[in-house]
């Protein structure tokens, strides 16, 4: 298993201001994910960090407002840029501890909870 | 477009009894399904899963089914306990690195 802490846990924010959320990992590892979950809606990828080289980003999210950093095999930022209310999320930091499709080893963060103003 | 939906927001069930949780997904081209469950202030932990070549798959309380003709898959716990109180996500795969996961339902449940 894999122990993911996140933070901040939670914060309120001006729009019109940045946030970095901190992803920590107690082990190596090569694939990390950044999910968002607005209020009543889905799990939603955001972007997949890997280390030494830029994340992928999925359709609808671009590295101008959502930039991540993947310094090591340990560690990631997501910063959420420019921030309007739209963005009050819960944004998650998860990682596959297998290879290929072993789902079962994806591990999840607690989150961050975001409410702009 | 929301590709797999969890159009229960809400379940609430006597301790005791059987819980069953339902998922729908409209891609034809996912073949792997997770359920995830969520306590408050927590990360979701995988639950159960079950591939698009089976109908079942069981584990322990859990049960979950799959039918593929109609794009439908359940998770059943039995008995149910206050501790399977949480949020349940769907999850699905179409073989590329990444979840397409519903909204959740959250399960109380009844002492």
């Amino acid at each position: 298993s894999a122990v993911i802490s996140q933070k901040p846990s939670r914060d309120i924010c001006q729009r019109g201001t940045s946030l970095t959320i901190q992803c920590q990992v107690d082990s190596q590892v090569t694939m990390m994910f950044w999910y968002r979950q607005q209020p009543g809606q889905s799990l939603t990828l955001i972007a997949t960090a890997n280390q030494g080289s830029e994340a992928t980003y999925e359709s609808g999210f671009v590295i101008d407002k959502f930039p991540i950093s993947r310094p090591n095999l340990t560690f990631s930022t997501l910063t959420v840029s420019n921030m309007s209310p739209e963005d009050s999320s819960i944004y998650l930091c998860s990682v596959d501890l297998g290879s290929g499709r072993a789902w079962e080893t994806q591990y999840f963060g607690p989150g961050t909870r975001l409410l702009v103003l | 477009d929301q590709q797999v939906k969890q159009n229960s927001p809400s379940l609430s069930v006597q301790e005791g009894r059987i819980s069953i949780l339902n998922c729908d997904y409209t891609n034809s081209m996912f073949d792997y399904f997770l359920w995830y469950k969520k306590y408050p202030a927590e990360g979701p932990t995988f639950l159960i899963s079950i591939s698009s070549i089976k109908d079942k798959n069981e584990d322990g309380r859990f049960t979950v089914f799959l039918n593929k003709s109609a794009k439908h898959l359940s998770l059943h716990i039995v008995p149910s306990q206050p501790g399977d109180s949480a949020v349940y996500f769907c999850a699905a795969s179409d073989g590329a690195q990444k979840l397409v996961f519903g909204q959740g339902t959250r399960l109380t449940i009844n002492p």
